[in-house]
């Protein structure tokens, strides 16, 4: 149980183009799912906290404009990178909290396989 | 503001050697501690947590580690590696304040050679 996965697993995009990634909860419901960012030999860092239903929750630094977050449903997120630069090439992941689950911790977050951007 | 600190950017063993891997936060209040581990190619899959409790607690394939809670440590430890266990592995702490806010550490990469 508790998996997430994500789409697309790698995109190429031409710079100022739009790319958009899911996020979903193939076994459980998600009130709340996270992305994060991965640079290269470093670590993961939270970009935005989504919320279903809601505006999402962007992390200092982050630009809400930049990176549009929808969370429309229990089971699904996406975030689209706008005008996207090589800048913004990165690894993104995202997790998600089984919120309702009997077996697994409130605060534990499970994470997707990531999805690496490489804009050219 | 919460912080983690992993020591060890690099760690390279020979298969059966003991492992030990750093990691210090920095928070005031009351943590859950998380290891996580990524195999490459592979996502973020937990090896452990610390909520409350016992402050040793024991994860998957052999792994374990220690809050110490003084120390505002939470080393990772596995008496005896194995080539399989060649991976990144993140420190990762969430205080309890903010519990939308899980804080990494930097990661380390072990290498294990046969």
């Amino acid at each position: 149980g508790a998996v997430v996965s994500q789409h697309p697993s790698w995109v190429i995009c031409k710079s100022g183009t739009s790319v958009k990634i899911e996020c979903r909860s193939l076994d459980f419901q998600a009130t709340t799912m996270f992305w994060y960012r991965q640079f290269p030999k470093q670590s993961l860092m939270l970009m935005a906290t989504s919320n279903e239903g809601s505006k999402a929750t962007y992390e200092q630094g982050v630009e809400k404009d930049k990176f549009l977050i929808n969370h429309a449903s229990l089971t699904l997120s996406t975030l689209t990178v706008t005008s996207a630069h090589p800048e913004d090439s990165s690894f993104y992941i995202c997790s998600a909290r089984d919120e309702f689950s009997t077996t697994s911790a409130y605060n534990e977050q499970f994470f997707g396989p990531g999805t690496r951007l490489t804009v050219l | 503001a919460q912080s983690v600190s992993q020591h060890n950017h690099h760690v390279i063993l020979s298969e059966a050697a003991s492992l030990e891997l750093g990691c210090n936060y920095s928070y005031g209040g009351t943590v859950n501690l998380f290891w996580y581990v990524q195999y490459p190619g592979q996502h973020l899959q937990l090896l452990l947590k610390y909520f409350s409790g016992d402050p040793l607690v024991k994860g998957i394939k052999g792994f374990e580690a220690e809050f110490i809670k003084s120390k505002f440590s939470f080393n990772l430890r596995k008496p005896s590696v194995q080539w399989s266990d060649t991976a990144e592995y993140f420190c990762a702490v969430l205080g309890l304040d903010n519990t939308d806010k899980l804080i990494f550490g930097t990661g380390t990469r072990l290498q294990v050679f046969p």
